[in-house]
């Protein structure tokens, strides 16, 4: 069975800086990796997805993610964040046949002044 | 177009009583996923339609939850004899795509079980 791996819980970034969320998965084929954002109050949102083909995925907001298959890694980064970037990130993997989803445990972005 | 829909977006409960929750899907999206959120948790997978197919109930907690869905849209989570370990946002999904596409996710329905 797949999983996924957020390994920061909570991350402190100031406005302006750059940031990087790290999620790890573990599946058998090539996964269909997402990163989904959801801000308070809001319901989540889908910032980039990566199914095949280049590894390195731009999203909305000026969010991209990179694939490394020898690493099982797909991280977020974003090279300058705004105050309004403050929000929970969530990975996700899917089985392309299946449409099951695991979502990692997410990660809180909080951003200072 | 609409997005997904969710309703009641709260509801609070007794201890013992049963609660539906509601999902309308966008429309001409084929696949339906329920998804529980606890404080401070991620995203817990309950049950999963597709078309017409049987649902993958595998990740529904207990034989408390049910849930059903009309005619291929409207989708019904049922939780009977709630507990307070039940109190959590419950989000619904639709997607486009068979597999593993882009989930549109609702604003979900806050429970609390007093």
């Amino acid at each position: 069975a797949q999983s996924v791996t957020q390994p920061d819980i909570h991350i402190t970034v100031s406005e302006g800086a750059s940031l990087e969320l790290r999620c790890n998965y573990s599946y058998g084929a090539t996964p269909y990796l997402f990163w989904y954002v959801q801000s308070p109050g809001q319901g989540l949102q889908l910032l980039l997805k990566y199914f095949s083909g280049d590894t390195l995925v731009q999203g909305i907001k000026g969010f991209e993610a990179e694939f490394k298959r020898s690493q099982s890694s797909f991280n977020l980064r974003k090279p300058s964040v705004h105050w309004s970037d403050a929000a929970e990130y969530f990975c996700a993997v899917g089985e392309g046949s299946w449409g099951k989803f695991q979502f990692g445990a997410g990660t809180q972005v909080v951003v200072t002044p | 177009g609409a997005g997904v829909s969710q309703s009641p977006s709260n509801k609070v409960t007794e201890k013992g009583k049963d609660v539906e929750l509601r999902c309308d899907p966008i429309s001409g999206h084929t696949a339906l996923y329920w998804y529980r959120q606890s404080l401070g948790q991620g995203l817990e997978f309950l049950i999963y339609f597709q078309g017409n197919s049987a649902p993958d109930k595998s990740g529904l907690p207990s034989d408390r939850f049910s849930a059903e869905r009309t005619g291929g849209s409207v989708s019904t989570l049922t939780i009977q004899r709630t507990q307070q370990e039940d109190s959590a946002v419950y989000l619904c999904a639709s997607s486009l795509e068979r597999g593993a596409g882009t989930q549109y996710f609702g604003p979900g329905t806050r429970l609390l079980v007093l």
